[in-house]
């Protein structure tokens, strides 16, 4: 079974511009969970979409949004780029539903703002 | 003060030692916990999945859960050099849906 894809691995913008990442989870995985990696803060949580619906977000400004399409695949899309956006940027897949699950990450997409 | 603490290391052993990795938290609420491994630049590879208190065992990996003192540990048997990389604990709550909560990360290195 193919993992969680994340494209693109790479992106370089300038600080003012917007950017959308993608998340394809793994088959049979209907929700989505987006994370943020810096050095300074590691690993904090931006939201989560199941069934094309937000169930749960994050401490992060209206800048940072996200949707999700009926085949489970997930976008997130943050606009007025800052400087410190530069991270790396995980989604993380799992089955969803009632009850807590096992989640998967993908390889990221690493965002560098300049 | 951070809902989980985790000691970032660096922590560096010899080939074939024990190597105890450990994260404490205050959010009592917290039932599910996780260990990842993160080599560079990759994304974190789920090690470990326990839910309460109690032990988990799986291969060379030991994970225990003591709720009564918000103290979680991942022991790793017979390290090699491909186990060099940083362990993240991560911690949920029912109340919480899928959103996990991520110590810093402690880097461990084992020399060969």
């Amino acid at each position: 079974k193919a993992g969680v894809t994340q494209t693109p691995r790479y992106l370089i913008k300038t600080r003012g511009q917007q950017v959308t990442l993608s998340c394809s989870p793994i088959s049979g995985h209907r929700s989505v969970s987006w994370y943020q990696q810096t050095p300074g803060q590691g690993l904090q949580f931006l939201f989560e979409y199941f069934s094309e619906t937000q169930r749960n977000k994050g401490n992060f400004p209206g800048r940072f949004s996200g949707r999700q399409f009926s085949n489970s695949r997930s976008e997130m899309n943050v606009s007025t780029l800052e400087l410190g956006d530069s991270a790396l940027y995980l989604c993380a897949s799992s089955l969803g539903g009632a009850g807590h699950y096992e989640q998967y990450f993908g390889p990221g997409t690493r965002l560098t703002v300049t | 003060q951070k809902e989980v603490e985790q000691d970032p290391g660096p922590l560096s052993v010899p080939e074939g030692a024990i190597v105890s990795l450990n994260c404490t938290y205050s959010n009592s609420a917290f039932q599910y916990f996780m260990w990842y491994r993160q080599y560079s630049r990759k994304g974190p590879e789920l090690l470990m999945y326990t839910y309460s208190s109690g032990n988990k065992e799986d291969g060379r990996f030991t994970a225990q859960v003591d709720k009564s003192s918000k103290y979680i540990s991942l022991f790793i048997r017979d390290s090699q050099p491909s186990d060099s990389a940083t362990y993240l604990c991560a911690m949920s709550a029912l109340e919480y849906g899928n959103k996990l909560v991520f110590g810093a990360g402690t880097i461990l290195r084992v020399k060969s």
